[in-house]
């Protein structure tokens, strides 16, 4: 399968618990992206890597989330000390070209 | 600021018939639009996209059309299927940075 998968696809917490998930984008795509979905709206982007370098942040993307992308292979989305407000589907995306962006399945988190 | 607008949330349309989804943009920086199709639990699958150069681009049963003057796109579907039950989103990456900013969304239900 060459598509971009995530882990974990469902993830249950106490508010307050830290969370981590992991994207692994299709292999030869050098761009990585984090969106966050609600009920009823669009994904919201979070967060830009090309290669290893985060390139842009969201001001959605407070100082309890933080994201790595070690070595430009898979990539980290850590939420830490979590709030009932982060309770969302995040995507994780990889491209070639900025304008074509694919999806994984996302991870659906729900704070307890 | 909803850069991108789907004004109608959901739309039910007999099978074999055309669907139109409608999708509205207000930055008249945006130059590349693109039409996802998400099914429940999963990541947003690309569709279709369209660059402003063009008026119009074709992919088998899928259209989409572009008014740059009325700042308007829609996604023609013709014959509709059962499968093509999904929300579909309407997307464009800002100029000169990598988000895509999405609309909110329409549910299309066909019924068979």
């Amino acid at each position: 399968d060459t598509g971009v998968s995530q882990d974990p696809r469902h993830k249950i917490t106490k508010r307050g618990q830290n969370v981590t998930f992991r994207c692994d984008p299709i292999s030869e795509h050098n761009r990585l992206y984090w969106y966050r979905q609600t009920l009823g709206q669009g994904p919201e982007f979070l967060t830009y890597f090309q290669n290893e370098a985060q390139l842009e942040k969201s001001r959605l993307l407070s100082d309890r989330f933080s994201a790595e992308r070690p070595k430009g292979s898979f990539s980290t989305l850590e939420i830490q000390r979590t709030e009932q407000g982060d309770s969302a589907m995040y995507l994780c995306a990889s491209s070639l070209r900025y304008n074509e962006q694919f999806f994984g399945p996302g991870t659906r988190l729900t704070v307890l | 600021d909803q850069q991108v607008k789907q004004n109608s949330p959901s739309l039910s349309v007999q099978e074999g018939r055309i669907s139109i989804l409608n999708c509205d943009y207000t930055n008249s920086m945006f130059d590349y639009f693109l039409w996802y199709k998400k099914y429940p639990a999963e990541g947003p699958t690309f569709l279709i996209s369209i660059s402003s150069i063009k008026d119009k681009n074709e992919d088998g049963r899928f259209t989409v059309f572009l008014n740059k003057s009325a700042k308007h796109l829609s996604l023609h579907i013709v014959p509709s299927q059962p499968g093509d039950s999904a929300v579909y989103f309407c997307a464009a990456p800002n100029f000169g940075n990598e988000k895509l900013t999405f609309g909110t969304g329409t549910r299309l239900t066909i019924i068979p």
